[in-house]
């Protein structure tokens, strides 16, 4: 109920491509859904997050699609450039608990010149 | 300071010996966590504190995994008689009871390494 399901583990993407990142989870109490970017040798840093009460958000050229009925939601990177390469994880958590949030276990991206 | 700062920043010991990493949460913040990453791997939960509430420390792997947070304020995990699969990077994670978008903030963790 707890766990929070990640794909692909690893993604090799063009400079120019676009990178897309799935997330699944089970527990529907869930209410926020960030994602989280990490650079190695740095601690993860939000990236963008969702409310389950809209379908999409979009922040530059990073979008999250939000299926509530279908528990799913995704990450889009456009044009993704080789800057973007890092490990991405989606999260899940109840908004009004502030209770531990649970990951995904995190996909490793990389974008190729 | 601005961010949540950890220390030690990296730290090689001895299997057998006792290691304590400390956690200086963003000002004010007074939700503090402790997640663990092992190499290439995902964010492994071991402790969460909330204000002046009991800890949650369901996460903890072995009773050999301790934390404490003083004045509401400081954390430090404690790992005592290390074994090599404890080497990982530890990461500190805290956010503020006011933050509605509900967002953690982490330091850059502290890499243990265990001989």
């Amino acid at each position: 109920q707890q766990q929070v399901k990640q794909s692909p583990q690893s993604l090799i993407v063009q400079k120019g491509g676009i990178s897309i990142i799935n997330c699944a989870y089970e527990n529907t109490a869930f209410d926020y859904f960030p994602w989280y970017q990490q650079f190695p040798g740095k601690g993860p840093a939000l990236l963008i997050a969702i409310r389950p009460d809209v379908s999409e958000k979009k922040e530059g050229r990073f979008t999250i699609s939000f299926n509530k009925s279908a528990k799913q939601f995704s990450l889009h990177i456009m044009d993704s450039q080789p800057g973007d390469s890092a490990t991405y994880f989606c999260a899940a958590s109840i908004i009004t608990s502030y209770d531990k949030v649970i990951f995904g276990p995190g996909t490793s991206l990389s974008v190729i010149p | 300071g601005a961010g949540v700062s950890q220390s030690p920043s990296n730290k090689v010991t001895e299997k057998g010996k006792d290691v304590e990493l400390r956690c200086d949460p963003i000002s004010g913040h007074t939700a503090l966590y402790w997640y663990r990453q092992s190499l290439g791997q995902g964010l492994e939960f071991l402790i969460y504190f909330q204000g002046n509430s009991a800890p949650d420390k369901s996460g903890l792997p072995s009773d050999r995994f301790s934390a404490e947070r003083t004045g509401g304020s400081v954390s430090t995990l404690t790992i005592q008689r290390t074994q090599q699969e404890d080497s990982a990077v530890y990461l500190c994670a805290s956010r503020s009871n006011r933050d509605s978008g509900n967002t953690i903030y982490f330091g850059e963790g502290s890499w243990l390494t265990v001989v």
